[in-house]
């Protein structure tokens, strides 16, 4: 199974609302990441776990806010969004943080944020 | 400054023809190169990865070539299908952090029928 799994697909908030992005993996990789990926750019890095503990933070606002419940799991928590967050939101995994030459990224399809 | 540049921006051809396309990168110390295709609105899916060591990679009718005296790398389609119409973006991992990927801004193609 090389499946990095995301829920939901689409989303559609308003800037009072507070919502949840969830990402699953079941490869046993211990490092997780969230991307934001605006339309025609590419991703741009947001927070990186590294055995369920945030390892990188990429000076985010906290209005996102990150959690690792367990290896499997990863949520992004969204709270006082503004319009400009409106973007993909992708969850990705790796076997480790750092893990040689061969290392590689799985990435999921992507959560599709709209913010009102 | 880690960068990765690709070319063309966007390319149409035509059912069934070859096309290549390419990426320079400054990326330094290198560990490995990937070539990822992405539907609009859809997570990357990975075709290809290459190290230092790997000249050319396979992946059905895609092939990543990687030059790394002179940080080049091409990937070609060879007979095109209109599934082949996405994003194609130049992942380079490495750098004084290994965990970060350095991203290509991607070539478009679109295959006409």
């Amino acid at each position: 199974d090389t499946e990095v799994t995301q829920t939901p697909k689409h989303l559609v908030m308003g800037m009072t609302n507070k919502k949840s992005l969830k990402c699953e993996q079941h490869m046993g990789h211990r490092a997780m990441y969230w991307y934001k990926q605006k339309a025609k750019k590419p991703p741009e890095l947001m927070f990186v776990y590294s055995y369920e503990k945030l390892s990188i933070n990429e000076s985010v606002p906290s209005r996102f806010s990150p959690e690792c419940p367990n290896s499997s799991l990863l949520n992004l928590h969204l709270h006082a969004l503004q319009p400009e967050d409106s973007a993909l939101y992708l969850c990705a995994s790796s076997r480790n943080l750092a893990g040689g030459p061969q290392e590689t990224q799985y990435f999921g399809p992507g959560t599709r944020l709209l913010v009102l | 400054k880690n960068q990765v540049e690709q070319s063309p921006q966007s390319l149409i051809i035509l059912e069934g023809k070859n096309c290549t396309l390419q990426c320079n990168y400054t990326v330094s110390p290198f560990s490995n190169l990937r070539w990822y295709k992405q539907d609009t609105g859809r997570g990357p899916v990975s075709l290809t990865i290459m190290t230092f060591s790997e000249n050319t990679k396979s992946n059905g009718r895609y092939t990543a070539t990687l030059d790394a005296d002179t940080k080049q790398s091409s990937l070609h389609i060879t007979a095109s299908q209109l599934s082949d119409s996405a994003s194609y973006i130049c992942v380079v991992r490495g750098g004084s952090n290994d965990y970060k990927l350095s991203f290509g801004a991607g070539t478009t193609v679109t295959v006409r029928a």
